[in-house]
C-alpha cells in the first residue's frame, strides 16, 4: 500500500520557469491538499479539492494552480516560478477535512 | 492574526523529562483536534485525535482539550531521544455547507530534542 506519493522528490528550477508537481494516492480519498514548509511558518494550505473535479483556495494560492481531473491525482503547477516559492512541498489526503490527513513524503523545490 | 498559534520553541529537554506542547486557537467553529509529529525531512504522522473536551492517553501521550479556553495540550512523559521531531497541532470543523469544507488548519510546529 503505497498511500500518498509524490513526484519529483527534488527540483531545482530558475526564476520564471514552470514545473508541476504530481500527487497520487491509492486510498479512494475523496479530500485532498497541497501544503507548503517553511521554517518558523509551519504548514500553510496554498489549495485543496474535496472531490474529482473541485478545487479551492488555501491560505497562500497566489502562484499557484492545481486540477484534479482523476479521484487519485492532484497535479500542483508553477506557471513563473520565484524565488519566493522555494519552499518543501507536501500533499495529503483525507476521507473528509476533519479525518486523519495522510502525507507525502516531500518536495523540496528551489528556484535560483 | 493566524486561527491557530503554536510556540515554535525550540525546545531542548533531556531524557526523561516531562515535555508540555501548547496551541491556542481563534475560531470556535473548531471541533476536531489533531496532534502530528514530523520528523527531520519527513512527512507529518497523526500522532493523536481527539474532538471533545478532556483528555485522551495513549501511552506515553496525553491530549488535552480545553475548548472554552480555546487551548490545546499534548503532554509527552518519561520523553525520549526518538520523540526529538516537530510537533504539529492541526484544527478542523464540520462541512457547514458553501465553501466550508472542514479543511485542516496547522499550527507553526514546536521543534523538540530530547537529549540523553
Amino acid at each position: 500500500n503505497a498511500g500518498v506519493t509524490q513526484t519529483p522528490k527534488f527540483r531545482v528550477l530558475k526564476t520564471g520557469q514552470s514545473m508541476t508537481l504530481l500527487c497520487a494516492q491509492d486510498m479512494n480519498h475523496e479530500y485532498m491538499y497541497w501544503y507548503r514548509q517553511d521554517p518558523g511558518m509551519g504548514l500553510r494550505l496554498i489549495h485543496y479539492s474535496v472531490g474529482e473535479g473541485t478545487t479551492a483556495k488555501g491560505e497562500v494560492p497566489d502562484g499557484y494552480n492545481v486540477s484534479r481531473l482523476k479521484k487519485q491525482n492532484f497535479l500542483l503547477g508553477l506557471e513563473s516560478a520565484a524565488p519566493s516559492q522555494t519552499s518543501v512541498y507536501f500533499c495529503a489526503s483525507s476521507y473528509a477535512g476533519w479525518t486523519e490527513a495522510f502525507f507525502g513524503q516531500g518536495t523540496r523545490l528551489t528556484v535560483v | 492574526q493566524k486561527e491557530v498559534e503554536q510556540d515554535p520553541g525550540p525546545l531542548s529537554v533531556p531524557e526523561g523529562a516531562i515535555v508540555s506542547l501548547n496551541c491556542t486557537y481563534s475560531n470556535s467553529a473548531f471541533q476536531y483536534f489533531m496532534w502530528y509529529r514530523q520528523y527531520s525531512r519527513k512527512g507529518p504522522e497523526l500522532l493523536m485525535y481527539t474532538y471533545s473536551s478532556g483528555n485522551k492517553e495513549d501511552g506515553r501521550f496525553t491530549a488535552q482539550v480545553d475548548k472554552s479556553s480555546k487551548y490545546i495540550s499534548l503532554f509527552i512523559r518519561d520523553s525520549q531521544p526518538s520523540d526529538s521531531a516537530t510537533y504539529l497541532c492541526a484544527m478542523s470543523y464540520p462541512n457547514a455547507g458553501g465553501t466550508s469544507y472542514g479543511k485542516l488548519t496547522f499550527g507553526q510546529g514546536t521543534i523538540l530534542t530530547v537529549h540523553p
